[in-house]
């Protein structure tokens, strides 16, 4: 699987977007984009995935560039219980079999 | 979305004595289940790969011995730490693929403390 590069931490306002970028410049044509979050003790939450073209749905929206090398999640509305780690996963769409691997990610901290 | 859960969520027990952990999806049915393990502050490592009827695939480094993992259902696997000791003290997650094979929905975890 390609690998990803996130920003180690980032901080955020109450109320104000959260951008978080992530870099996966080695990305295949039949990977997609996922992202996952992992608030403290707990296990990971399915955010969004996409492909290439942007996606939105009731937690996020998802932007990738137009050649695939890098997207950024948006949260737009950050909350105090948004705060997590953040995590950029590629993998190739579909396939039971294909495992996640999951590297440091983004810790975001919502601030009030 | 579809729920995974996990029993116990924590657990304490004895160096040498075995803990099972079990991993249940509970409103759909999974073909395939994953089992991780996370060390303070670091990320998600995973351990092996479960199939429903078949062994498990264990990833490079995990003793097969040692982590012994069942998958007997569509709904169930489990994962029984033998003779554990306190270096296998960590939070144990699990994870499992609906039919649609895209989206991974992870359990709650489970907080191992071997003393």
């Amino acid at each position: 699987d390609a690998k990803t590069t996130q920003p180690t931490s980032m901080d955020c306002a109450e109320g104000r977007a959260a951008n978080l970028p992530c870099n996966h410049s080695t990305i295949s044509g039949n990977e997609y984009v996922y992202w996952y979050r992992q608030i403290h003790s707990q296990g990971p939450q399915y955010i969004i995935h996409g492909l290439k073209n942007n996606e939105t749905n009731e937690m996020a929206s998802l932007i990738i560039t137009e050649d695939r090398k890098s997207s950024t999640l948006i949260l737009p509305h950050a909350t105090l219980r948004d705060t997590a780690v953040y995590y950029c996963i590629v993998r190739p769409f579909g396939g039971s079999n294909y495992k996640l691997t999951f590297g440091k990610g983004t810790l975001l901290t919502v601030n009030p | 979305g579809a729920v995974v859960s996990q029993h116990p969520s924590w657990v304490i027990c004895k160096s040498g004595t075995s803990v099972k952990i079990e991993c249940r999806s509970l409103d759909f049915q999974a073909t395939t289940m994953f089992w991780y393990r996370q060390f303070p502050k670091q990320s998600l490592m995973l351990m092996a790969t479960s199939n429903e009827g078949s062994k498990a695939t264990y990833e490079q480094g995990v003793e097969k011995d040692k982590f012994l993992i069942n998958h007997a259902s569509l709904t169930l696997s489990t994962l029984t730490v033998t003779s554990a000791h306190p270096e296998d003290s960590s939070f144990y997650i699990c994870s499992a693929i609906g039919t649609s094979g895209n989206e991974q929905y992870f359990g709650p975890g489970t907080r191992l403390t071997v003393t």
